[in-house]
């Protein structure tokens, strides 16, 4: 199975509302990075974090860690119709020394006006 | 900063038939990747440059798939024979450096269709 699993597959929420994503993964990790791809447009960046941080912000953004659990979470503060898209955790395995993202599967975010 | 560039946008096949996909990476981005994005998953890693050599092609199916970077900056890659299978998006995507700390930026794909 693949690395990096996404939960919900799915979610839909009212604009101003929270969103919370989260993802599992299984071996250890260098980092662990968060993207958003638009409908038929490229994936882009959104966030890292590295394996000896526990949380971090961007903006309107909040990504958690818990390498003991292996997993992570995202939660998009008062979020926005513009928000809508697909969100994909990919993670950098620690047994390779370049950077080789496994992606998951990602989850479908629509933002509600 | 222009981004990464990619063509064709779209492309409909019949299997069997060959294609090529062309990616233009961010100016001074040594490495360069190749992904293919099935609908519905997350991308795939197809193969990874470091300028001109290849990093890791483990995820290539190499009998039908190939690549080439030939001076360390723009890459091709290519399809010959397609099959049904093969209908995805290939995303290309380049970063300053490898290593795990160096953001990858990608372009918009190539949708491409195997009937």
């Amino acid at each position: 199975s693949q690395q990096g699993e996404e939960d919900p597959q799915a979610l839909s929420i009212q604009e101003g509302e929270n969103a919370t994503m989260n993802c599992s993964y299984k071996t250890s990790i260098n980092n662990l990075q968060w993207y958003r791809q638009n409908s038929g447009r490229g994936l882009v960046h959104l966030i890292l974090i590295r394996s000896n941080e526990r949380e971090k912000h961007s903006g309107r953004l909040r990504v958690t860690l818990d390498t003991s659990k292996k997993s992570s979470s995202l939660l998009i503060t008062a979020s926005r119709a513009a928000d809508t898209a697909s969100y994909f955790c990919a993670t950098d395995p620690e047994e390779t020394s370049g950077s080789r993202l496994t992606f998951g599967e990602g989850t479908q975010l629509t933002v509600n006006p | 900063e222009a981004g990464v560039a990619q063509s064709p946008r779209y492309k409909i096949i019949e299997k069997r038939q060959s294609v090529a996909f062309w990616c233009n990476p961010i100016s001074g981005h040594a490495t360069l990747y190749w992904y293919q994005q099935i609908l519905g998953q997350g991308p795939k890693l197809l193969i990874q440059f470091q300028n001109n050599g290849v990093v890791d092609d483990s995820q290539l199916p190499k009998d039908r798939f190939s690549a080439e970077r030939l001076k360390g900056v723009d890459s091709t890659l290519k399809i010959q024979p397609a099959k049904l299978e093969d209908s995805a998006v290939y995303l290309c995507a380049s970063s300053l450096d490898r290593g795990p700390w160096n953001e990858q930026f990608f372009g918009p794909g190539t949708r491409l269709t195997v009937l």
